[in-house]
């Protein structure tokens, strides 16, 4: 079993509408969740990251915490065909976050 | 924020040579520098962690003799790939994280051998 483990996609949402992202993690006793975006050829770049149970807003992205059920997901509002690119979920399970899990990804495209 | 840079962006070189890629933290200082590779269509793996002043930490499975890492200072973490090979061809990323942030990830290395 993988330790962090994405739909590798592609997801394709349209101009607009809601992209839901998801992320499934093995490790119980994981601390600290992040989503990167990547886009081809380059580095990741932080999107959000979470700590504790619940919802996190920044702006059009919601990232979701569910501990009990060892997933976390990521929705992207109002998606626009620049938010087309590889999301990567990373999990960390050090206090300090600095030791990350990731996953392999999902691939987002949206078309306009 | 947290910037963190990598040099050289890509690097193309013959089976057999060493190559060398430097990371720096610009403005922060890292104590703990980390080792990324990711392979096409594949998720980051990682290699080492790097700490200042100390060896570096490989994970199960990196040859710490063919991966050379020096953390000499708190703003610089170099990988040298010793007598590369085409297999070794992928894209090595580095990254840091000062006291208050996430992990913040160098624009990467592109490195084909040939």
């Amino acid at each position: 079993q993988k330790e962090v483990e994405q739909n590798s996609g592609p997801l394709s949402v349209p101009e607009g509408a809601i992209a839901s992202l998801n992320c499934t993690y093995s490790d119980r006793g994981s601390q600290s969740f992040f989503w990167y975006r990547q886009y081809s050829g380059k580095s990741p770049e932080l999107i959000m990251s979470i700590y504790s149970n619940g919802d996190k807003e920044d702006g059009r992205f919601t990232a979701q915490l569910n501990k009990a059920s060892q997933y976390v997901s990521l929705l992207i509002r109002d998606s626009q065909p620049s938010d087309s690119a590889t999301y990567l979920c990373a999990v960390s399970t050090d206090t300090g976050f600095q030791k990350l899990v990731f996953g392999t990804g999902t691939r987002l495209l949206v078309s306009p | 924020g947290a910037v963190v840079s990598q040099h050289p962006s890509w690097v193309i070189c013959k089976s057999g040579t060493s190559v060398k890629i430097e990371c720096r933290s610009l403005d922060f200082q890292a104590t703990t520098m980390f080792w990324y590779r990711q392979f096409p269509k594949q998720s980051l793996m990682l290699m080492a962690t790097s700490n200042e002043g100390s060896k570096a930490t490989y994970e199960q499975g990196v040859e710490k003799d063919k991966f050379l890492i020096n953390h000499a200072s708190l703003t610089l973490s170099t990988l040298t790939v010793t007598s590369a090979h085409p297999e070794d061809s992928s894209f090595y990323i580095c990254s840091a994280r000062d006291s208050n942030s996430p992990l913040h990830f160098g624009n990467g290395t592109r490195l084909t051998v040939t």
